[in-house]
């Protein structure tokens, strides 16, 4: 299954609002999950099931679709986040990452 | 605290092996199912295997297969990642991932399908 993320670099400002998309090759209803990854350091898991916020991350991110179109929304962009966002299928072997979106302050 | 930590990669020539290792505390690693992802530098991430906490499921992406054997030994806490014939193309970061090992009866699968915690990773560079 490809996982196809747009865009691929995003610029953006502190407060902004921004949308990042995933598109799967396939049906994978909701077994999708959303990571952010710094540099130099490893993945954290932000969002899974597709929507469900993992403990402990700020309520400014929100996740939503199911099938092949998914999307991960930040709504008041603060300095911590800007990184690369990966979204991850877990429907089937193997898994597979989209390719990441750098978010980058403009 | 839950911690993962790898450990045993560095530099090693093509054609040559390198057992990577993965050393869980703070939970039950017993009851969780284990994934090894790598990723080159400056490039995404790239899942390369799975195992169930019981070692009765295997998986592995198409690119190592064949050359990297996934195990683990619940006793000591320990995940696996034996490679061998290891090419310039494998150098990279490799980190393990845990997964939710299972999932309750009558609640939908995907609710339980995630990597929750990872490890800092630990760096293989194959090169002559």
């Amino acid at each position: 299954i490809q996982l196809t993320q747009s865009p691929s670099f995003l610029s953006a400002s502190v407060g902004d609002k921004v949308t990042i998309t995933c598109r799967a090759s396939q049906d994978i209803g909701r077994f999708l999950a959303w990571y952010q990854q710094k540099p130099g350091k490893a993945p954290e898991l932000l969002i899974y099931a597709a929507s469900t916020l993992q403990s402990g991350v700020p309520s400014r991110f929100g996740g939503s679709g199911s099938g092949t179109e998914f999307s991960l929304t930040v709504s008041s962009l603060q300095p911590e986040d800007f990184a690369t966002y990966y979204c991850q299928q877990l429907k089937s072997y193997p898994r597979s990452f989209g390719q990441g979106t750098k978010l980058e302050i403009k | 605290e839950v911690q993962l930590v790898e450990s045993g990669g560095g530099l090693v020539q093509p054609g040559g092996s390198l057992r990577l290792l993965c050393t869980a505390s703070g939970f039950t690693f017993s009851i969780e199912s284990m994934n090894w992802v790598r990723q080159v530098p400056g490039k995404g991430l790239e899942w390369l295997s799975y195992i169930s906490s019981s070692s009765s499921s295997i998986y592995y992406t198409d690119s190592v297969k064949g050359r990297f054997t996934i195990s683990r030994d619940n006793a000591k806490n320990s995940l696996y990642l034996q490679m061998n014939s290891l090419r310039a193309e494998d150098t990279a970061v490799y980190y393990c991932a845990r997964e939710p090992g299972s999932v309750p009866a009558g609640v939908p699968e995907y609710n339980y399908y995630y990597m929750d915690v990872w490890g800092g990773g630990t760096t293989v560079t194959v090169s002559s």
